[in-house]
């Protein structure tokens, strides 16, 4: 049982370059999440996904677009990468309607020069 | 919106010794789960504790336990008997209870390092 995967680990992009962050959970949980992280802050919603096909905004969406094309995949897209979001992503999975614990990926950690 | 308060950057404790780490946080529902997470140098997250706000019992899982009072909105966790493997980043962390056809936010504190000296 894998849980959830990211991918990738490592990631160096300049100024100005689009990449996606794919996350995949095989617990057949419903909600998914994105967050960032950075020291002193925790961990900073971007985008939630409570079912297929359906997405919403945390509390840092600007500069960020999500897909949820299935159940399993909740992609986060950079359009035009800036070093402002130099930082740590994790993505999260919850069953939901269960009280679960989140489980999480290991972790991306993006660097934009 | 839920937001959740830490007000403990960092904390160190001796080991063996206890060690309290507070939380806020701050809704107007009334069905919600509380969690402590832990972050150690990996980076992973690992699930400390949890606590469901209907029931009154503080949760307890072996040298970790709460003291959740729902009307003061605190849900503080309390390590006893300190271990050097305690040293990590601890957050608290918010979840609303699902209603059907809603969205179930999770929002974390900005966290708490925890340091343990020998």
């Amino acid at each position: 049982n894998a849980g959830v995967t990211q991918t990738p680990k490592f990631q160096v992009l300049k100024t100005g370059q689009s990449m996606t962050l794919q996350c995949a959970q095989d617990m057949n949980h419903n909600s998914m999440y994105w967050y960032r992280q950075d020291p002193g802050m925790g961990l900073r919603l971007i985008y939630y996904s409570a079912s297929e096909g359906t997405t919403d905004k945390g509390e840092v969406p600007n500069g960020y677009n999500v897909s949820r094309l299935n159940k399993r995949e909740f992609s986060l897209r950079l359009e035009s990468a800036a070093p402002s979001q130099t930082s740590v992503y994790f993505c999260a999975s919850i069953r939901s309607l269960m009280n679960t614990e989140a489980f999480f990926g290991q972790g991306t950690r993006l660097t934009v020069v | 919106a839920q937001t959740v308060t830490q007000s403990q950057p960092e904390m160190s404790v001796q080991e063996a010794e206890t060690v309290t780490l507070s939380c806020t946080y701050d809704t107007s529902e009334s069905d919600y789960y509380l969690f402590w997470y832990k972050q150690p140098p990996s980076r992973q997250m690992i699930l400390v504790i949890r606590q469901e706000a209907y029931k009154q019992q503080n949760a307890t899982e072996n040298r970790f336990s709460v003291n959740f009072q729902k009307a003061a909105k605190s849900f503080s966790l309390k390590i006893s008997d300190s271990q050097l493997g305690d040293a990590a980043m601890y957050f608290c962390a918010y979840r609303s209870a699902l209603t059907q056809g809603g969205s179930e936010k999770l929002v974390f504190g900005k966290g708490t390092k925890l340091t343990v000296n020998p």
